[in-house]
């Protein structure tokens, strides 16, 4: 089983509607990480948390909240989704519990707003 | 606030070539920098990090990198380029503060390797 696992990996969906992207990691970090990959711009981060009481918001927060249930479970919501967040949204932890800093992706989840 | 940018969209080498893939960063304290290749429909996988130790990295798949602090630099060098190198490489550096207080990663905009036989 992955260590960082993301649902729904492909969602196609309509402007205006509400969406949620789950994350849930058995890595024991306690740092994660929202992303978004686009063509050409590589990825940028949305929101970050560092703990289950931290939150913070990344470079390209708007539009997006995001809410972070237990150590292990960090969700990124589209309050009300538009075609310019179609998007590769990559979550990332990382953190006490080892490594040296580095990140460690999900698979990705592809979302299309129509 | 950190940077970071890579030099050349789009890189296109023979199989057996050299591939050299450019990184340059900035950082206001002192980086540690990562790079990470995504094949085809998959997620990011680290080929190598520098954590203030060696400044000659190497990483998985026969991958170097050399951190230069003079030049701000971090570029990825493979001696002999192979058909399955083939993928998006990207470039990161975390602001990393010491202990275990690992931050956030800034990635650069990545490059697309392209091998041809």
């Amino acid at each position: 089983d992955a260590d960082v696992t993301q649902t729904p990996r492909n969602r196609i969906t309509k402007t205006g509607k509400r969406i949620m992207l789950e994350c849930s990691q058995t890595k024991g970090h306690d740092r994660m990480y929202w992303y978004r990959q686009d063509p050409g711009l590589g990825l940028r981060l949305i929101y970050y948390s560092f703990d289950v009481k931290d939150i913070n918001k990344g470079e390209i927060s708007d539009g997006y909240s995001v809410s972070r249930q237990a150590q292990a479970k960090f969700s990124l919501s589209l309050e009300s989704a538009i075609p310019n967040q179609t998007a590769l949204y990559f979550c990332a932890t990382n953190g006490a519990g080892g490594g040296t800093g580095e990140l460690f992706f999900g698979e990705g989840s592809r979302l299309t707003v129509l | 606030a950190q940077s970071v940018t890579q030099l050349g969209s789009h890189v296109s080498v023979s199989e057996g070539a050299l591939v050299l893939l450019r990184c340059n960063y900035s950082s206001s304290v002192p980086p540690y920098l990562f790079w990470y290749v995504q094949y085809p429909n998959q997620g990011l996988q680290l080929l190598l990090k520098y954590t203030s130790a060696a400044t000659l990295v190497k990483g998985i798949n026969g991958f170097e990198a050399e951190f230069k602090k003079s030049e701000t630099s971090f570029h990825l060098t493979k001696p002999s380029a192979h058909m399955s190198d083939a993928a998006e490489y990207f470039c990161a550096v975390s602001d990393y503060a010491g202990g275990t207080s690992y931050g956030k990663l800034t990635f650069g905009q990545g490059t697309i390797l392209t091998v041809h036989p």
